[in-house]
């Protein structure tokens, strides 16, 4: 089972500062890595795909990087509704998640 | 607009059996695999299982696999997920999914979510 390991477990940043989460692929992932964002009792969105490809809709501050197996998600200027968990996923082989960063205020 | 609704969450005992639905709309969902995962409180994503478009494969995660069934009713545009053997470690958020393959791609990501179904699995 591959393991997607986060880091850091909480983030705590103001708005406009830059948010840097990583994620690190026990084995290679390849490119099929996605972020997702996840506010509590709502539905998490995709914000990622293929390591570095923005779902539809998503804003240009958040961008996505590979190196080797090491992944990060970069938030240009945090924005006030950015505050929630983030998710690494690799589609490699089957699904799993990382255990998640928490980016709070 | 894509939505999902998911339904059928509820309280029930160690042995006891669940079914939740998910209702679509907004979009083609006989042209889409379909996904569920779950969040159990304090912890991460995990996902469940998935069924393909025609319901003709279907894949589940180790823990549920023989508990579990996932089905479809495209003419119904719904989802389920029909849960045997609960187990107080199912205990969780169930949130239904649809898979999307973006082009350039050759994988699916899960581009559309409902908010999810809360599953209690207690005595």
């Amino acid at each position: 089972e591959i393991v997607l390991t986060q880091s850091p477990a909480t983030l705590s940043l103001f708005p406009g500062e830059r948010a840097t989460l990583s994620c690190r692929a026990s084995q290679s992932v390849s490119s099929y890595l996605a972020w997702y964002q996840h506010k509590p009792g709502q539905a998490p969105r995709l914000l990622i795909y293929d390591a570095s490809n923005r779902a539809t809709g998503i804003p240009a501050r958040f961008s996505g990087s590979r190196s080797g197996t090491d992944f990060t998600l970069t938030i240009s200027s945090l924005e006030p509704e950015d505050f929630a968990v983030y998710y690494c996923q690799q589609r490699s082989t089957w699904y799993t998640f990382g255990q998640g960063t928490k980016l709070e205020i | 607009e894509v939505q999902l609704v998911e339904s059928g969450g509820g309280l029930v005992q160690p042995g006891g059996s669940l079914r939740l639905s998910c209702a679509a709309s907004g979009f083609t969902f006989s042209s889409h695999w379909m996904t569920w995962v779950r969040q159990a409180p304090g912890k991460g994503l995990e996902w469940v299982a998935n069924i393909k478009e025609d319901g003709s494969e279907k894949y589940y995660v180790d823990s549920v696999r023989g508990r579990f069934s996932i089905f479809r009713d495209n003419a119904k545009k719904s989802l389920y997920l029909q849960m045997n053997s609960l187990r107080a470690e199912d205990t969780a958020v169930y949130h239904c999914a649809r898979e999307f393959l973006y082009g350039g791609s050759s994988r699916t990501y899960f581009d559309d979510w409902g908010q999810g179904t809360l599953v209690t699995v207690s005595s």
